[in-house]
């Protein structure tokens, strides 16, 4: 198994600018968190989805951010705009209930 | 509220044991975990307990769980180079993990 696979992984891009973060999950996972990792912060949860729905996402920090999961086996995290505070890591991690969330090598962002 | 913390840093002599600590505040956590962290990588299970279960080993890893206290602790036996990164604990609430903010282990040679 590949494990979650998150691209790109590292993305520099400049302020007002799109960003579009992409996550395939572990095949057979339902359930699909998105994290936010920065050093004043530590790692933040978004967002997580059960079967493409998604199910709490208190952790977004603003509209300027939005998820989606079209299908078992894709997910998007996207910013727009983009500002320099978004700088972080983004973990895409996923599991099944009753295991433990595996974690893809996450996507370095930096906004300039 | 839901708060999980640790001590930031943690520093030992390569061969010594290392113990890090953590305390969390959900009682009705079913599972509690370890993670670990190497630079630039994303963080990988180490190990995990039940939260019936007072103490788990594995190999050179020995997790120990005090309910009463809600206090949780790696330690870690006969610690080498390899095992510097950050080390973060969890607990899952409602199946989303609350991650403390890590304890980077440094070790010396």
């Amino acid at each position: 198994d590949a494990g979650v696979i998150q691209s790109p992984r590292h993305e520099v891009t400049e302020m007002g600018q799109e960003v579009t973060l992409r996550c395939k999950p572990i095949s057979g996972h339902d359930y699909l968190f998105w994290y936010r990792q920065t050093m004043m912060r530590g790692l933040e949860l978004l967002i997580y989805f059960n079967n493409n729905v998604p199910i709490d996402d208190s952790g977004m920090p603003e509209d300027r951010f939005s998820a989606k999961m079209p299908n078992a086996s894709f997910s998007t995290l996207k910013i727009q705009p983009s500002e320099p505070r978004d700088s972080a890591v983004y973990f895409c991690a996923s599991g099944v209930p009753g295991d433990t969330q595996y974690f893809g090598p996450g996507t370095r962002l930096t906004v300039l | 509220g839901e708060d999980v913390e640790q001590s930031l840093f943690l520093s030992v002599r390569e061969g010594d044991s290392s113990v890090i600590n953590c305390t969390y505040t959900d009682s009705s956590s079913t599972y509690l975990y370890w993670y670990k962290q190497e630079p630039g990588a994303g963080l990988q299970l180490l190990t995990y307990i039940f939260s019936n279960m007072d103490m788990k080993q594995d190999q050179r890893l020995t997790v120990l769980l005090n309910k009463k206290d809600k206090h949780l602790s790696l330690r870690i036996a006969d610690t080498q180079t390899g095992d510097s990164a950050i080390y973060f604990c969890a607990e899952d609430s409602s199946y989303k993990l609350i991650f403390g903010s890590g304890t980077r282990l440094l070790v010396r040679p």
